[in-house]
């Protein structure tokens, strides 16, 4: 079974300042997606962004980008010019692409809170 | 286009009693998953539904259940509620299966 382990439980950023939210997962399939979710307040889950992990380029959204080490197994998110707007909770989340045979959905790390400090 | 609905939002049901909670997804998606995310589990993959079958399921007992109909809309059921089963639960829809999930505002169930 897959695992995902996101190690910082809180992590605090000046607004518009840059911080990393560390993911890490363990897998022996050699083709998933990946993703960073984001759950503010609200309890609403919102998609950040997706990778592939067949594609070697690193995925971006606007401030959102991530560091996608395949043979390391690290997915990390890089929030570039912080905005009071993105203090949430952020899950990583690994998702198999294999269809049936007992696939477990998306796998959720803990998550990481997120403070911004105006 | 529409999101990803929910309903009821909130609910509160005693000890024993059964619930059922929906979700409509986003038109034209096929695939529901459901999940539940509680402080101490964190979320936890509940099972997922594509054309009407259920495709995966996770570790989780018989008393939780569900179903989907021909217009994509799905129902989880719980019977017996127990304490333990209060957590927000959470759907999810995606075009295709496996695909990206977009989720909705959950629904809060709370026993006593």
């Amino acid at each position: 079974a897959q695992t995902v382990t996101q190690s910082q439980p809180e992590m605090s950023v000046q607004e518009a300042e840059t911080v990393t939210l560390s993911c890490t997962y363990d897998t022996s399939e050699s083709d998933y997606y990946l993703f960073w979710y984001k759950q503010p307040p609200s309890r609403q889950m919102i998609l950040v962004i997706r990778q592939e992990a067949y594609k070697q380029q690193n995925a971006t959204e606007n401030r959102f980008s991530v560091n996608f080490q395949k043979a390391a197994k690290s997915f990390s998110l890089k929030i570039s010019d912080s905005q009071l707007g993105d203090a949430a909770m952020y899950f990583c989340a690994y998702s198999t692409l294999y269809s049936g045979g007992g696939a477990d959905g998306l796998t959720f790390g803990k998550g990481t809170h997120l403070i911004i400090q105006p | 286009k529409a999101g990803v609905t929910q309903t009821p939002r909130y609910l509160i049901k005693t000890r024993g009693q059964q619930v059922t909670l929906s979700c409509s997804p986003i038109s034209g998606h096929r695939s529901v998953s459901w999940y539940q995310q509680t402080p101490g589990q964190g979320l936890q993959f509940l099972f997922e539904y594509f054309s009407e079958t259920q495709r995966n399921k996770g570790n989780f007992p018989g008393r939780f259940s569900g179903r989907q109909f021909s217009n994509s809309r799905s129902e989880m059921n719980v019977s017996t509620l127990e304490l333990g089963d209060s957590a927000l639960y959470l759907c999810a829809s995606s075009l295709l299966h496996p695909d990206t999930q977009y989720f909705g505002p959950g629904t809060r169930l709370t026993v006593l």
